[in-house]
């Protein structure tokens, strides 16, 4: 079944400790993303990339590192994490050609930073 | 600064009734438009919308784009509460195909 899948699905940690949500696809898509997402401000940007070791910022990167060592896998990392960033966070791919195609989205990664 | 604005941003209606969700933007170099429906989990793809006035149609869910006027609408017709999702916007920019600008979403609640 093709699928984007995150983990975890839930975490609850501290300030300060270093967490890293993993992504993974089985689509043989070069472009992932992450987004986070927050009431009222919708679905935001942090990180991208257009394949393999190649990563760009989004809107939102501070915090916020990446890397694409893989091709099928784009894990984000949280090196000190605060409070502002409690979220809800999608991975999401898609392939990449001549148009625009629909991204895939995982179910999502909530982070509760105490 | 490119922007994608829905509305409203939050709707509650019985079951059976139509409703017609908007969302409007600003973005240098507009490509596409598309639709998500986001319920308890991950945003699954409704429609992209590329030209102007070409109706997407699927089931009692249709959506069109107006490209002069810059909008977008998301009509669900005889509504079930199984509609009940939030309903995202996000525009792609022709410099970077990929690249998505979300709005804020739309909340629908269908009551039985």
């Amino acid at each position: 079944e093709a699928q984007v899948t995150q983990n975890p699905r839930y975490l609850i940690t501290v300030t300060g400790k270093k967490l890293t949500v993993t992504c993974s696809q089985n689509m043989n898509h070069e472009y992932m993303s992450w987004y986070r997402q927050d009431p009222g401000l919708g679905l935001r940007q942090i990180y991208y990339s257009m394949n393999v070791e190649v990563t760009d910022k989004g809107d939102v990167p501070e915090g916020y590192k990446v890397s694409r060592k893989e091709k099928r896998n784009f894990p984000l990392i949280l090196e000190s994490p605060s409070p502002n960033q409690t979220s809800l966070y999608f991975c999401a791919s898609s392939p990449i050609d001549r148009g625009v195609r629909p991204q895939h989205f995982g179910d999502g990664t909530r982070l509760s930073i105490l | 600064e490119d922007k994608v604005v829905q509305s409203p941003l939050s709707l509650v209606v019985h079951e059976g009734d139509t409703v017609t969700l908007n969302c409007s933007y600003e973005v240098t170099n507009f490509r596409s438009l598309l639709w998500y429906k986001q319920e308890k989990k991950a945003p699954t793809f409704l429609f992209m919308l590329t030209s102007s006035g070409i109706e997407k149609k699927s089931g009692r869910l249709s959506s069109i784009l107006d490209k002069k006027e810059l909008f977008s609408i998301l009509n669900i017709t005889a509504t079930q509460t199984g509609d009940s999702a939030i309903y995202l916007c996000a525009v792609a920019r022709s410099y970077n195909t990929d690249k998505l600008i979300f709005g804020t979403g739309t909340r629908l609640q269908v009551f039985p």
